[in-house]
């Protein structure tokens, strides 16, 4: 049984605090990424990473930044988090190749910045 | 600027039912649409996917419709159940972008006994 596994479901953080937000994966997926997920505006892709050590921003990068050490794990990070980025937070992984190649998701981590 | 555009919002259904969502997208390198479904404090899990090869394809309840010339594809839950009531995610993945899937806005739906 696959698993994308988030650290946290829910977060309560201060303004300036810097978050960590960590996701696991144990299927041996080349490519993860982190999605922020609002009402009205479905999954919007922060970054992505295709290798350990590689990254690449999405369409919404600003104040975040990521990290993978590890194959199995991707991390987000909010350098100094605001209220704008109260959010639900999905991380997925996904194997490399053209084929129609299913991503799998975490569970989320509900953000509220105070 | 979002890439695939959803609709409706939010959709109330009897139960027995048809549940139909649309996307429409603009993009002509998108050459994969897939749909997610994500059940409240679930992450979204694939459901039912397309190429533009075929007009159509079926999975027990749901069924995907796609019309390349018009750009759009739609979502139908037949027999519609209280089960089904989720958010549904529609998607279009372009091969020519590493592969990235591109997201609509999502449509909540819920189903009445």
């Amino acid at each position: 049984d696959v698993k994308v596994t988030q650290s946290s479901r829910y977060l309560v953080k201060r303004t300036g605090e810097k978050v960590f937000l960590e996701c696991v994966q144990d299927m041996d997926h080349e490519n993860m990424f982190w999605y922020r997920q609002d009402p009205g505006l479905g999954l919007r892709l922060i970054y992505f990473s295709y290798d350990v050590k590689m990254k690449e921003k999405g369409d919404i990068p600003e104040g975040y930044s990521v990290s993978r050490e590890k194959k199995e794990r991707f991390s987000l990070i909010l350098e100094s988090a605001s209220t704008n980025q109260t959010s639900m937070y999905l991380c997925a992984s996904r194997p490399t190749g053209t084929g129609n190649t299913e991503a799998f998701f975490g569970q989320g981590t509900r953000l509220t910045v105070v | 600027q979002q890439q695939v555009k959803q609709s409706p919002q939010s959709l109330i259904v009897q139960k027995g039912g048809i549940s139909i969502i649309n996307c429409a997208y603009e993009n002509t390198a998108f050459d994969y649409f897939p749909w997610y479904q994500q059940f409240p404090g679930k992450g979204p899990a694939l459901l039912i996917a397309i190429r533009p090869d075929v007009s159509e394809k079926k999975e027990g309840r749901f069924t995907i419709s796609f019309n390349k010339s018009a750009k759009q594809f739609s979502l139908h839950i037949m027999d519609s159940q209280p089960g089904d009531s989720a958010t549904y995610f529609c998607a279009a993945r372009s091969g020519n972008a590493g592969n990235m899937l591109t997201f609509g806005g999502g449509t909540r739906l819920m189903v009445k006994p």
